[in-house]
């Protein structure tokens, strides 16, 4: 009854450096969401898969890259990191039916870039 | 394109109901989803409108009216606990879920 979980939880990183965070449900959602939350700013969508085999990009792309490797893991790369993408991310799925809008999210990776 | 429109900051007292108006602006609009979320926690699903009209679960009620773009989340008996960011999420054509800022909601003693 894992639902969606994401690794790493906690991250610090320099200014340059690389890194991926991984998500993975196990729900058979076909949905899956990279989103980004700042203090004040609400949640915003980096990157999403509406279906296996495909990737679109959300408000806030740039800087962000993802890959839906298969059904199940939805994963975001920060190819250089930048000080401006520190942030709490989240991972959600969705069963990606038309009128079922019931995201599942995962705790959260908290990344600090230096 | 797509605009979502909450008001920033509500406070109540404990007991009180309290109502979180969304206003919303969605290609192919197909419903309305309200979501939770604690400080430090992930959102948590509450609700969902697809038709017209007022959803009960509980102490919570959402309402939807498509003809106005309109949705409301309706709090009863307000209890500490519901201090949370409540946030509405317009579901369009695409399986693009744009969140907004949320409203923050303080429940007083």
């Amino acid at each position: 009854n894992a639902g969606v979980t994401q690794t790493p939880k906690f991250q610090v990183l320099k200014t340059g450096q690389s890194m991926t965070l991984q998500c993975a449900q196990d729900m058979n959602h076909n949905s899956m969401y990279w989103y980004r939350q700042d203090p004040g700013m609400g949640l915003r969508l980096i990157y999403y898969s509406a279906s296996e085999g495909t990737t679109d990009k959300g408000e806030v792309p740039n800087g962000y890259n993802v890959s839906r490797l298969n059904k199940r893991e939805f994963s975001l790369r920060l190819e250089s990191a930048a000080p401006s993408q520190t942030s709490v991310y989240f991972c959600a799925s969705n069963p990606g039916s038309s009128g079922a809008n019931v995201l599942t999210f995962g705790a959260g990776s908290r990344l600090t870039v230096l | 394109g797509q605009s979502l429109e909450q008001p920033s900051e509500v406070t109540a007292v404990e007991g009180a109901i309290v109502q979180i108006n969304c206003t919303y602006q969605t290609s192919g609009f197909y419903g309305l989803s309200w979501y939770q979320q604690h400080d430090g926690g992930a959102p948590t699903f509450l609700s969902y409108n697809a038709l017209d009209g007022l959803e009960e679960t509980g102490r919570f009620s959402s309402f939807l009216s498509r003809s106005d773009s309109y949705g409301y989340l309706l709090l009863q008996e307000l209890q500490m606990k519901d201090s949370a960011s409540y946030f509405c999420a317009p579901e369009g054509a695409t399986n693009k879920l744009i969140f907004g800022t949320g409203t923050l909601l303080a429940v007083q003693p």
